[in-house]
């Protein structure tokens, strides 16, 4: 099946700080990735729609200086906060889309980001 | 807009029994996809089953099936035999045949007991 790593699994860094997350689909090309935050407990929330080789189309309320979101191939996303503060902290996921039969999306394991 | 709705925020059975998530949902889309995705304590979420709005035979996988009821807008997740590896958090989620964009359900904290 289609795997989706992210890297790193778990962070943290300092108020201030930027840190940033990669998404890979391993083994298909992703035209699609969507990043997604997590809180405690709650269901998933769309932060953007990051298309292979332009801007990516943030959500609403998403700051998009603040979350910097790069597609520089079909196989790799990445997503950096900048400048982050603890409210940063929270669980981010990204998942990729083969655009197949199935209108699946394949999911990363995530990312525990803790801001400090 | 399109909604989703899970109106169970837990629910707990016992090993073996047959439980129902039940998730509701509104559009007026008339080409779409649901979903229904588990997202056990490691946080991986993993496609539980699919099912095409135009397609009208409930999906099932295995001990998994569905109830769909799309004049009604309902999309109901039934678990037969239920194993304690079931238990997670499962998401009810609609996509636009448009768009691709998931729209996520609050979720249905699963507990099976042993």
């Amino acid at each position: 099946g289609a795997v989706v790593s992210q890297h790193p699994s778990r962070v943290i860094c300092k108020s201030g700080t930027s840190v940033k997350i990669e998404c890979r689909s391993l083994d298909f090309q992703a035209t699609t990735m969507f990043w997604y935050r997590q809180f405690p407990k709650k269901s998933l929330m769309l932060m953007a729609t990051s298309n292979e080789g332009s801007k990516a189309t943030y959500e609403q309320g998403v700051e998009k200086d603040k979350f910097l979101i790069n597609h520089a191939s079909l196989t790799l996303s990445t997503l950096t906060v900048t400048s982050a503060h603890p409210e940063d902290s929270s669980f981010y996921i990204c998942s990729a889309e083969t655009f197949g039969e199935t209108y699946e999306q394949y999911f990363g394991p995530g990312t525990r980001l803790t801001v400090t | 807009a399109q909604t989703v709705t899970q109106s169970q925020p837990e629910m707990s059975v016992q090993e073996a029994e047959t439980v129902t998530l039940s998730c509701t949902y509104d559009t007026s889309e008339s080409n779409y996809y649901l979903f229904w995705y588990k997202q056990p304590p490691s946080r991986q979420m993993i496609l539980v089953i699919r099912q095409e709005a135009y397609k009208q035979q409930n999906a099932t996988e295995n001990r998994f099936s569905v109830n769909f009821q799309k004049a009604a807008k309902s999309f109901s997740l039934k678990i037969s035999d239920s194993q304690l590896g079931d238990t997670a958090m499962y998401f009810c989620a609609f996509m636009r045949g448009s768009n691709y964009q998931l729209i996520w359900g609050a979720g249905t904290k699963l507990i099976i007991k042993p």
